[in-house]
């Protein structure tokens, strides 16, 4: 199984701060990386697909890169909407796999 | 697109649990459905895949005997059945529509809760 890991697992911050969230795969995944933001009690919401382009309706604040065996997901300026968890997922191969999750908080 | 899933469940251990997940909006047998579980405080878990045209499916061997995931196209439902509960089994589980490209995860339900207490 392809194992995903995100760096940091915590991170606080403040609202304007530029925000950068690393996931490391264990092997390569071409570029077949997605990024999911979630809010307490809420699903998952879809951010970023194949490792760079932003799903329809997400603010240009976010953006992805990378391929192969590592990613990172940019906030450049946060704002108070976007503090929540945010997860990677790799879709190269089955099982389908999340990293552990980044916990963005109010600095 | 919405995908609404059945209510929270409470099962005592050894039980099964059967979630449905109703989904509008689109061509139900046009989109693979996935499975995704999170515990309390923890992290996304994939169950499963599901084609709703031919019912085709896909477990993570870790769920493997004794998960089933099924169909029903008159009503555009898919289901996650879950034998064998034990404790670990708590959690939300949540249907999710695969998108176009097969490379994300575009729409999702609201999540059902499973408790397994005794």
């Amino acid at each position: 199984d392809i194992q995903l890991t995100q760096s940091p697992s915590f991170l606080s911050a403040s609202v304007g701060d530029r925000v950068t969230i690393t996931c490391r795969a264990s092997q390569g995944i071409s570029n077949y990386l997605a990024w999911y933001q979630q809010k307490p009690g809420k699903a998952p919401k879809l951010l970023i697909y194949v490792a760079s382009t932003l799903q329809s309706g997400v603010p240009s604040r976010f953006s992805g890169s990378g391929s192969g065996t590592e990613f990172t997901l940019t906030i450049s300026s946060l704002q108070p909407e976007d503090f929540a968890t945010y997860y990677c997922q790799q879709l190269n191969s089955y099982p389908l796999t999340f990293g552990g999750g980044t916990k963005v908080e109010i600095k | 697109v919405q995908l609404v899933q059945s209510g929270a469940e409470v099962k005592k251990p050894g039980a099964s649990v059967k979630v449905s997940c109703e989904a509008s909006g689109y061509t139900f047998t046009s989109y693979y459905m996935h499975w995704v579980r999170q515990a309390p405080g923890q992290g996304l878990e994939w169950m499963g895949i599901i084609k709703p045209s031919g019912g085709g499916t896909n477990y993570a061997q870790k769920f493997q005997g004794r998960v089933t995931m099924t169909r029903d196209t008159s009503t555009s439902t898919v289901y996650m059945e879950l034998s064998s509960l034990r404790s670990e089994d708590t959690a939300v589980y949540y249907c999710a529509r695969r998108g176009s490209s097969a490379s994300f995860f575009d729409f999702w339900g609201q999540g059902s809760l499973v408790t397994v207490s005794s």
